[in-house]
């Protein structure tokens, strides 16, 4: 099993340009969520979904939209890229809810707006 | 949304020292995850701990959730250079009728040879 995993690894945008970061898992999980992790930041939840065709909004939400038409799939999109949004992204994955399940990590995405 | 301190943000340690990091909330918990980060790498699940009081061994690791829940820690034993990372604890919170896992900001610990 591959676990989950995320594309593109490496990512530079311009100001207002938009994008789209992909999340798989092979898993079977029902749940899975969006991060964002900045230096002495920790992990801070961006969007998250309990199931096919759900979506809901984590801690910080603003400037990004996400959906999950399949459920091994999360996508994470920003329609208009700012530098604050220069960050490295992790889609995460668990079998069951919030913390009764541990939650498995895919390798981040890294990505820079200039 | 719940909030947890994590204590220290750094620490350095010769290699075969202790370490401990402890994780801190002004509200009781129901539950405390701990998750490793290598340098370059993605947050590993290492443990999870839910009862008052409980404490779990990994090896050298040493978790522990206190009794008033709301405290918890992670200690090493004689570290060695494979502990090189950042350590993050978790946990649930509710709001607005879902469950969130939110993570403190972490303890880097970095392994002198």
């Amino acid at each position: 099993n591959a676990g989950v995993t995320q594309t593109p690894k490496f990512r530079v945008l311009k100001t207002g340009q938009s994008m789209t970061l992909l999340c798989a898992q092979d898993m079977n999980h029902e749940y899975m969520y969006w991060y964002r992790q900045d230096p002495g930041m920790g992990l801070r939840l961006i969007h998250y979904s309990v199931g096919e065709g759900t979506t809901a909004k984590g801690e910080v939400p603003d400037g990004y939209n996400v959906s999950r038409l399949k459920k091994q799939n999360f996508l994470l999109g920003l329609e208009s890229a700012a530098p604050s949004q220069t960050s490295v992204y992790f889609c995460a994955s668990s079998a069951s809810w919030g913390a009764m399940g541990e939650q498995y990590f895919g390798p981040g995405t890294r990505l820079t707006v200039t | 949304g719940q909030q947890v301190m994590q204590i220290p943000q750094y620490q350095h340690v010769q290699e075969g020292e202790d370490f401990t990091t402890y994780c801190n909330s002004s509200t009781t918990l129901s539950n405390i995850q701990w998750y490793k980060q290598r340098p370059g790498g993605h947050p590993v699940f290492l443990i999870q701990l839910v009862k008052s009081g409980e404490v779990k061994k990994q090896k050298r690791l040493t978790f522990q959730f206190g009794e008033a829940k709301k405290n918890s820690s992670l200690h090493i034993t004689a570290t060695q250079t494979t502990d090189v990372g950042t350590y993050f604890c978790a946990t649930t919170y509710s709001g607005a009728g879902s469950y969130q896992l939110t993570f403190g900001k972490g303890t880097k610990l970095s392994v002198i040879p």
